[in-house]
């Protein structure tokens, strides 16, 4: 059983430009987490997706949006890239509140 | 204040010695997670709890939810062991799914 997989696996992008990320869940799970993790910090919510509505949002602009599809893999959009998007990206998947498991991530650098 | 704090930052230990990382939080909480990240990205759940004590091999993890506290032991400690641990509470709250992090510990083993 493949568990959390994230794709690409690094990226660099320059400021203005938009990027896509994309998650496949654990087989089984059906909710979807997305966290930011810049250098030297723990992991910041962005949001989370469950039967394709994002049902919780954290502390990130707009540019932020994303997108879970029937099969519950999802997909992390960001528009108009800052530098400071620059950040490991990780995605968590779970079944209704149980313990969620992590992705690989997806290394996103901005210049 | 962050709601979820760390300490130490940084430990360093020698091959075999018993560790302890502690996690201090500020609000009511659900669960308490503690994970491990390696260099490179991929974190790994180690235990979820809400309440008492779990051990899992060399790992125990215990939680005091009227000090809103809790602990990461590693007995026998090994380099492989070296990694950043990572606390993380989700909040009580019915609406509430996301998990808040703690900036993590460095812990490097010695042989």
């Amino acid at each position: 059983d493949a568990g959390v997989t994230q794709s690409p696996t690094h990226l660099i992008k320059t400021r203005g430009q938009q990027v896509t990320l994309r998650c496949s869940p654990k087989s089984g799970h059906d909710t979807v987490s997305w966290y930011q993790q810049a250098l030297g910090q723990g992991p910041q919510f962005i949001f989370q997706y469950y039967e394709e509505e994002e049902r919780q949002r954290g502390n990130f602009p707009d540019r932020f949006s994303g997108h879970q599809f029937p099969n519950y893999s999802s997909e992390l959009n960001v528009n108009a890239l800052l530098l400071g998007d620059s950040a490991l990206y990780l995605c968590a998947s779970s079944q209704q509140g149980r313990v969620q498991y992590f992705g690989p991530g997806t290394r996103l650098t901005v210049t | 204040k962050n709601e979820v704090e760390q300490s130490p930052q940084n430990l360093t230990a020698q091959e075999g010695e018993f560790i302890t990382i502690n996690c201090s939080y500020s609000v009511g909480i659900s669960a308490l997670h503690w994970l491990q990240q390696h260099p490179g990205g991929g974190i790994v759940s180690l235990f979820m709890l809400s309440s008492g004590k779990k051990k899992h091999g060399r790992l125990i993890a215990t939680i005091n939810i009227q000090e809103k506290h809790s602990s990461l032991h590693i007995t026998a400690s090994h380099p492989r062991d070296s990694a950043v641990y990572i606390c993380a509470v989700r909040s009580s709250g019915g609406s509430n799914y996301k998990l808040t992090f703690g900036k993590g510990t460095l812990l490097t083993v010695n042989p």
